[in-house]
């Protein structure tokens, strides 16, 4: 069975310092899809970036960058220059195995940035 | 933009009535997801919708029903509400391989 792991519950960072956040996964199946979602603490969820397992690049999205390392089966999420506004939990999630349209999620990291 | 409406932010209820929490996107998606959310324990799926009244149980389905009779709208159902239902309700949509798009989240109270 697919599953996505988050060892860090919160992380701390200074404003403007680069942030890395941590996310495993395991699965066996050889296609399958890796997504980062934000959750400030209003509630809703915002997707952030995602990955394919058969990306030859690293995914990125303005400060958001996902460092893929497919053998070691890691799909971190790298914020730059944080921002207040950062604040947030995120978490990982890894599409279904055999195609199917199901994320399972980690169990999030909540981030803080200090001024 | 993809929008996801849940029909209420907030919800308080009594243990034993019927719950419905609606959902509607305007995106024309195929698949619409189920989540409860409680503290420590992420996102579990409680039920999605891959089409018009099709529907697959997720990792939680015990207590809950959903109704997918139009294409826009998915409602989960709670039968005989629990206190052990008191949590976030997400709601969510995609199309085929696409990000899910979230909804602004129900937080619900049995009492």
């Amino acid at each position: 069975a697919q599953k996505i792991t988050q060892t860090q519950p919160g992380m701390f960072v200074q404003e403007k310092e680069a942030v890395t956040l941590d996310c495993t996964y395991d699965t066996s199946d050889p296609s399958y899809g890796l997504f980062w979602y934000k959750q400030p603490s209003s509630g809703e969820m915002i997707f952030l970036i995602y990955q394919g397992s058969y990306d030859q690049q690293n995914a990125t999205e303005g400060r958001y960058s996902l460092n893929f390392q497919k053998a070691r089966k890691s799909a971190n999420l790298v914020i730059s220059a944080s921002q207040l506004g950062d604040s947030a939990m995120y978490f990982c999630a890894m599409r279904g195995e055999g195609g199917s349209e199901k994320l399972v999620f980690g169990k999030g990291t909540k981030l803080t940035v200090n001024p | 933009d993809v929008k996801v409406t849940q029909s209420s932010r907030y919800l308080v209820k009594r243990t034993g009535e019927k719950v419905f929490l609606e959902c509607v996107q305007d995106m024309d998606h195929e698949n619409m997801f189920w989540y409860r959310q409680d503290p420590g324990l992420g996102l579990r799926l409680i039920y999605f919708s891959y089409d018009v009244k099709m529907k697959e149980k997720g990792d939680i389905p015990e207590g809950y029903s959903v109704s997918r009779e139009k294409k826009e709208r998915f409602s989960l159902i709670l039968e005989s509400a629990s206190t052990n239902q008191t949590s976030m309700y997400l709601c969510a949509s995609s199309s085929r391989e696409r990000p899910q798009h979230f909804g602004d989240g129900t937080r619900l109270s049995i009492l």
